[in-house]
């Protein structure tokens, strides 16, 4: 099975560091992803992760630990339009049944 | 040109009617999804095909069917509405089933509103 679990919601202020956690148990673990969804609109890719270690992608960087079933999303020098929601998502064993399950998403509002 | 495209965006209904949503993707993936977003804006998987062929179905009730005539369209038609049905729909599309690092895109939404 599959079970993902993130903080419902988190604030920062504007130009400021944030850190998004995510654990999750996945059987047969094959990525994790992070969408970002602003109010109203679909979800749009940010990162994946599939071996351990950090993966950086100008302000955002993603990080993952297997052992752990732990991930996180740093946000740096955070923009007003960074206000959305952000959505961690592990993905299971590469066969028939491969889906990808999204997390309940952490709703990041950020202070001027 | 939009990857994944869904009509209608905006749908208001009476209880108990049936009502469709369309999906088509034209970026020539093979895997195509339907996910329900909540009040609580829970993404929730609720079926997905490959192919045409159905894969996933996650304990949806049985109102609800996909149809995929191509792989580049899955539509969901909803029988009997009800007001536990209100909700966005997102239709997804990703490439090639089983190949590591599949990214799903989304189409922008169906938003619908049972009364």
């Amino acid at each position: 099975g599959q079970n993902i679990d993130q903080p419902t919601e988190m604030t920062a202020t504007e130009g400021a560091i944030v850190q998004i956690n995510c654990t999750y148990q996945t059987s047969g673990f094959n990525g994790l992803f992070w969408y970002q969804q602003h109010a109203g609109e679909a979800p749009t890719f940010l990162s994946y992760n599939v071996l351990d270690g950090l993966e950086e992608k100008g302000r955002f960087s993603s990080f993952l630990s297997r052992s752990k079933g732990y991930s996180y999303l740093l946000l740096k020098e955070l923009q007003m339009k960074d206000s959305a929601s952000y959505l961690c998502a592990s993905r299971g064993p590469l066969n028939r049944d491969d889906k990808i399950i999204f997390g309940k998403g952490t709703r990041l509002h950020i202070l001027p | 040109d939009t990857a994944v495209s869904q009509t209608p965006k905006y749908l208001v209904t009476q209880m108990g009617n049936d009502k469709s949503i369309k999906c088509e993707q034209n970026l020539g993936h093979d895997t195509m999804y339907w996910y329900k977003q909540d009040s609580k804006k829970f993404l929730k998987i609720m079926f997905s095909y490959n192919n045409k062929e159905l894969i996933i179905n996650e304990t949806v009730p049985n109102r609800f069917s996909p149809k995929s005539p191509d792989k580049a369209h899955l539509n969901l038609h909803i029988n009997s509405l009800e007001l536990g049905d209100s909700a966005v729909y997102f239709c997804a599309s990703s490439h090639v089933r089983g190949s590591s690092g599949n990214t799903i895109y989304f189409g922008e939404g169906s938003w619908l509103t049972v009364v």
